[in-house]
C-alpha cells in the first residue's frame, strides 16, 4: 500500500518560513492535498492538488510537489498557524485515500 | 453553503452497537462520494471508507474492512457508519468529508466530527 512520511515536528521562529514536507513514492505525479488541524477542530483544507489555495486561506500558505517530494511552505509564520499538518494523496492502484502521519509546527 | 453536520458525541460500552450520521447540505447529495476518517486519541487522521450515495456503492480501507459499516439514505441526505459490536479501541473523534467530483478531489468540507467513547 502507498505511503506518505511526514516529520514529527517542525519548529520555526516567529515570521521565519516553515516548510513542512511530505515524502512518497514518485508523489509528484499525485495530487497532494494538505490540511490544517488545530487542537480540539475539524481539519480545514489550506492546499489542494499540490499548491492551489482555497478561498480564505492567507497567501502565506503555499505548496509545491515534484519527485518523491511535496512541501508546504508557510511564510511569515505566525501564532496562529500552530498547528498539525497532514499531507493527503488517492491511491488509484487500491482506491483509497491516503493520510501522512502529521507534523506539528510549533512558532517559537 | 455546503454543510456537513453530524450527530452528538456517544458513550457506549464493549459490545454493544452504535450507528452515528453525517447529513449533507447545501448541495446534492447524490453527486459526492462521502468518506469517513477516524482519528484516535492524541493520533493522526485515518481513512476508513467511503460511500456513493447515489448507489451506495462502498469501498474500505483494509485496516477497517469488515469492522464497520458505511451506508447512506439519500432521501435524507444522509450517510452512515456504524459497528455492530464496540470495542474500547473504538474510542476515538470520527469524521465525514466530502471530496469534490473528481476521484482525487480534496476533502473539504468536513463535518464537525463526533466523539465515541466506549468504556466498561
Amino acid at each position: 500500500s502507498y505511503e506518505l512520511t511526514q516529520p514529527l515536528s517542525v519548529s520555526v521562529a516567529l515570521g521565519q518560513t516553515a516548510r513542512i514536507t511530505c515524502g512518497g513514492n514518485n508523489i509528484g505525479s499525485k495530487n497532494v492535498h494538505w490540511y490544517q488541524q488545530k487542537p480540539g477542530q475539524a481539519p480545514v483544507l489550506v492546499i489542494y492538488r499540490d499548491s492551489n489555495r482555497p478561498s480564505g486561506i492567507p497567501e502565506r500558505f503555499s505548496g509545491s510537489n515534484s519527485g518523491n517530494t511535496a512541501t508546504l511552505t508557510i511564510s511569515r509564520a505566525q501564532a496562529g498557524d500552530e498547528a498539525d499538518y497532514y499531507c493527503q494523496v488517492w491511491d488509484s492502484s487500491t482506491s483509497n485515500w491516503v493520510f501522512g502521519g502529521g507534523t506539528k509546527l510549533t512558532v517559537l | 453553503e455546503v454543510q456537513l453536520v453530524q450527530s452528538g458525541a456517544e458513550v457506549k460500552k464493549p459490545g454493544e452497537s452504535l450507528r452515528i450520521s453525517c447529513k449533507g447540505s447545501g448541495y446534492s447529495f447524490t453527486s459526492y462520494w462521502i468518506s469517513w476518517v477516524r482519528q484516535m486519541p492524541g493520533k493522526g487522521l485515518e481513512w476508513m471508507g467511503r460511500i456513493d450515495p447515489s448507489d451506495s456503492y462502498t469501498n474500505y480501507s483494509p485496516s477497517f474492512q469488515g469492522h464497520v459499516t458505511i451506508s447512506a439514505d439519500k432521501s435524507i441526505s444522509t450517510a452512515y457508519l456504524q459497528w455492530s459490536s464496540l470495542k474500547a479501541s473504538d474510542t476515538a473523534m470520527y469524521y465525514c468529508a466530502r471530496p469534490g467530483p473528481d476521484p482525487d478531489s480534496e476533502f473539504d468540507p468536513w463535518g464537525q466530527g463526533t466523539l465515541v467513547t466506549v468504556s466498561s
